[in-house]
């Protein structure tokens, strides 16, 4: 059974800091790995998918990369802005379920 | 612009009393799904629909049902609230088919409806 976990739970920096996102998965079997943005009561904003045969993802400030021998992704932030303060959530689009698995997600604080 | 809209935002109901949570999207993509999410958790798949083909999650109690009418419309009905059933409920769509990788299986999200059980 696929399992996601990100860490850490809690991030918080000062704005303009480069900042890493964590996340990793039990079973390389995968077809996608998304990654959201939640704010507070909000719905989730997809914010980067790659695609299994992929390695990275690049879109404006944000840069995912996944590998799949070693279970992992991270997404890359740069020059984090107080906007930037959310939850953010790794997703899996698993093989043998064929449903999106998700961490329980990062929540991020750019201090002013 | 194309959307995945969810109404209410915001649902109040009593302890037993039926509710149903509306979503609706502008897409024309073939997935529908819908999950519960927690306080602090993870989102949770509850079931979901390709085309008319209901798909439902082995452990989605029988509480919790869903019909799809049309391709726009999908609909989540709890027969029986309880106190553990307030979450927040996420649509959202995908073109499909699912289990395959690529764009087609990128998941798109309405804003949530959050359930208070009273």
């Amino acid at each position: 059974k696929q399992e996601v976990t990100q860490i850490p739970a809690a991030l918080s920096v000062p704005e303009g800091e480069n900042l890493v996102l964590n996340c990793s998965f039990t079973d390389s079997a995968i077809y996608n790995l998304q990654w959201f943005r939640q704010d507070p009561g909000k719905g989730l904003t997809s914010l980067l998918l790659i695609q299994s045969s992929q390695r990275e993802q690049t879109s404006g400030r944000l840069n995912a990369s996944l590998d799949k021998s070693s279970g992992r992704s991270t997404l890359y932030i740069a020059a984090s802005q107080p906007g930037d303060s959310a939850t953010y959530l790794c997703a899996l689009l698993g093989g043998s379920q064929g449903n999106l698995i998700f961490g329980k997600g990062t929540k991020l604080s750019v201090k002013p | 612009d194309a959307m995945v809209i969810q109404n209410p935002r915001y649902q109040v109901t009593q302890f037993g009393k039926p509710v149903t949570l509306s979503c609706s999207q502008t897409l024309n993509h073939n997935v529908m799904y819908w999950y519960q999410q927690k306080s602090s958790q993870a989102p949770k798949l509850l079931f979901h629909y390709y085309d008319k083909d209901f798909n439902n999650e082995a452990d989605t109690p029988d509480n919790f049902q869903s019909r799809r009418p049309n391709t726009s419309f999908c609909f989540l009905d709890i027969r029986s609230p309880g106190l553990g059933d307030a979450a927040m409920y996420l649509c959202a769509t995908s073109r499909g088919p699912p289990r395959t990788s690529g764009r087609v299986n990128e998941q798109f999200f309405g804003p949530g409806t959050r359930l208070t059980v009273l």
